[in-house]
């Protein structure tokens, strides 16, 4: 399966900074998801985005899409220990049969207090 | 919001024995789930689709006869490890979405750590 790339792959931040966190994908898709993974844990959702839409928020996090590019970014504003985690883009594509997600390789953030 | 429940979260298993892993949606009924395998450090694969009431499709190098997937119901599917390997130490993830469209989240369950002895 096709699978995206991300980056950074790990990245460590103090307390009360931004982290930005880029996805690139390679096929059309219907939307751009982002969840998060606590350690040895299952995926969170964060937020969704679709293939017509640019830009989105939600609280603390920001998300683009840029379609011509094949890339999304997320942005986590004023970070918190609490938002140590792994980050993980995915997509869906359109109606080929596939119904899974696709996820990306994964950021790694650590946000130190 | 919806709840996918995955048991158990934890198994240790002698090589050469089978391991059943279940995935429930607790609260709406899911025609379609998804396995999903990941080591450490690394991103969610694929494994196969599971579709009540048919087979499951599996991903290509995932072997059907190892990995056995049953949808019996719209609110359970299980995944069967079997003759398990130290190899096939990993963390099982399934998802499934409330309503079969490509336009809304996934839920997952908390994830299932295999460890073969």
């Amino acid at each position: 399966s096709q699978q995206g790339e991300e980056d950074p792959q790990a990245l460590s931040i103090q307390e009360g900074e931004n982290a930005t966190m880029n996805c690139s994908y390679k096929t059309s898709i219907n939307n751009l998801q982002w969840y998060r993974q606590n350690s040895g844990r299952g995926l969170v959702h964060l937020i969704l985005i679709r293939s017509n839409e640019r830009e989105k928020h939600s609280g603390r996090l920001r998300v683009t899409l840029d379609t011509s590019k094949k890339s999304s970014s997320l942005l986590i504003t004023a970070s918190r220990a609490a938002d140590t985690a792994s980050y993980f883009c995915a997509t869906a594509q359109p109606d080929t049969g596939r119904r899974a997600l696709t996820f990306g390789s994964g950021t790694r953030l650590q946000v130190q207090p | 919001g919806a709840v996918v429940s995955q048991h158990p979260s934890r198994v240790i298993c002698k090589s050469g024995t089978s391991v059943k892993i279940e995935c429930r949606s607790l609260d709406f009924q899911a025609t379609t789930m998804f396995w999903y395998r990941q080591f450490p450090k690394q991103s969610l694969m694929l494994m196969a689709t599971s579709n009540e009431g048919s087979k499951a499709t599996y991903e290509q190098g995932v072997e059907k006869d190892k990995f056995l997937i049953n949808h019996a119901s719209l609110t359970l599917s299980t995944l069967t490890v079997t003759s398990a390997h130290p190899e096939d130490s990993s963390f099982y993830i399934c998802s499934a979405r409330p309503r079969d469209s490509l336009n809304t989240e996934a839920f997952f369950g908390q994830g299932t750590r295999l460890t073969v002895v």
